[in-house]
């Protein structure tokens, strides 16, 4: 079964930083696209970013650029999103979620992780 | 980057009856267009992708249709598992952006 598996809920203080994860599993993961998209409380949906896992190549929207950090470690199949110091605003729910086919990264995603609660407060 | 504007916000219809969800985008996006589900508490799903073509196990009550910069997802006779929110979403160009979303809610 194609799936992907989120680390947990996280609950941290404004400067802090953080690390989520995503792992893939009944799949070449160095084969396909993943990203990271967010969703804040009540909100709609709006992409972060995304890295082919074959070779890092990474892609931001402009939105997040300088603001997060994509990776992706292909020896246990799991890709990554991080922050070096966390703002009240990046509260949200963040899913990450694979594309359909392997060569396009702007392709539709198909495959969506269960979702990880960030929540930022003091 | 190119905006997605999806309408109407919320649709009341009852179990059996048709929905139509419009989203127009503020440039073409050629047949780039797809459209995700989302329940409360859940995972977006897909549904449609460039246009017309359903995701994998989506039945054929849900269709897509348009090009360019209007878009229609049709869903033919709703049931009680199609109440959700709906996004339409382009990837004809980077970033890829997403709609606001439609909430089809049980009347």
């Amino acid at each position: 079964e194609v799936q992907l598996v989120q680390s947990g809920a996280e609950v941290k203080k404004p400067g802090e930083s953080l690390k989520i994860s995503c792992k893939a599993s009944g799949y070449g993961f160095t084969n396909y696209w993943i990203g990271w998209v967010r969703q804040m409380p009540g909100k709609g949906l709006e992409w972060v970013a995304i890295i082919y896992p074959g070779d890092s190549d990474s892609r931001y929207s402009p939105s997040f650029q300088g603001q997060v950090t994509i990776s992706a470690d292909k020896s246990i199949n799991t890709a990554y999103l991080q922050w070096s110091s966390l703002k009240a605003s990046d509260t949200a729910m963040y899913y990450c979620a694979r594309t359909r086919s392997g060569h396009d990264p702007k392709d539709a995603l198909d495959i969506w992780g269960q979702g990880t609660m960030v929540t930022v407060s003091s | 980057e190119i905006v997605l504007t999806q309408s109407p916000a919320t649709l009341s219809l009852s179990p059996g009856e048709r929905a139509t969800l419009s989203c127009r985008a503020s440039q073409s996006v050629s047949s780039f267009l797809v459209w995700y589900q989302q329940k409360p508490g859940q995972a977006p799903r897909l549904l449609i992708y460039d246009a017309s073509n359903r995701a994998t196990g989506i039945p054929a009550r849900f269709s897509g249709s348009g090009s360019g910069t209007d878009f229609t997802l049709t869903i033919s006779s709703l049931e009680a598992e199609d109440f959700a929110v709906y996004y339409c979403q382009q990837r004809y160009i980077s970033p890829r952006t997403f709609g606001q979303g439609t909430k089809v809610e049980i009347k």
